[in-house]
């Protein structure tokens, strides 16, 4: 089946790390992604990983699969308050077809 | 490089009327997909196009429509409007077709219906 669960909010102090957790259940799926939208706008792509890698890191983000438990973590180092948004993840199915979870919203506390 | 962009930001119908929503994919990007997101049901998949071929679609009645010009730009459509199609419509476009292709989304069309 096509699902992909996440938690709902997190909230963090400024500079501290957040690690925001997807799973998802098509073991078929060849690419993960996260995505952050803010206000107002559309899907920002952050990162996406490729299902045979099980870390990616970018910058400030690390990406981490276990293709075993069907889990995806997003860890932000460092968060700022610029980073408070709502991030999605979503796994590829059938070709280009993304199947989203609900969003996560972040909360950057000063 | 430009990204892609959707015209018009915003809409306002009413009941029964139509609407297109345009979508201009990132330069040499061939693949454009557009998805639904609202507060009750999140981001859901409406279809993919390429090479002005519906190549995917998901589980949205027959009165959601589009099509793929041979520049790549893509349309949709949406008829007989009913009060649960207000919602952000977001494109997204790839490369090529398939599943290993980042796909990269616009800002959306918000669409409010009277």
């Amino acid at each position: 089946g096509e699902d992909v669960e996440q938690s709902l909010f997190l909230s963090v102090r400024e500079g501290d790390s957040s690690v925001i957790n997807c799973t998802y259940t098509d073991s078929s799926s060849t690419y993960l992604y996260w995505y952050k939208q803010e206000p107002g706008a559309g899907l920002q792509l952050l990162t996406y990983i490729f299902s045979n890698m099980d870390m990616k890191q970018d910058q400030r983000l690390t990406v981490l699969l276990n293709k075993k438990d069907k889990h995806l973590s997003l860890r932000i180092a460092d968060t700022q308050t610029g980073d408070s948004a709502i991030y999605f993840c979503a796994e590829s199915i059938n070709g280009n077809k993304l199947v989203f979870g609900a969003g996560t919203i972040l909360r950057v506390k000063s | 490089k430009a990204g892609v962009t959707q015209t018009p930001r915003y809409l306002i119908k009413t009941r029964g009327q139509q609407v297109t929503l345009s979508c201009s994919p990132i330069s040499g990007h061939r693949s454009v997909s557009w998805y639904q997101q609202t507060p009750g049901q999140g981001l859901q998949f409406l279809f993919e196009y390429f090479s002005e071929t519906q190549r995917n679609k998901g589980n949205f009645p027959g009165r959601f429509s589009g099509r793929q010009f041979s520049n790549s730009r893509s349309e949709m459509n949406v008829s007989t409007l009913e009060l649960g199609d207000s919602a952000l419509y977001l494109c997204a476009s790839s490369a090529d077709f398939g599943s290993n292709q980042p796909q990269h989304f616009g800002d959306g069309t918000r669409l409010s219906i009277l």
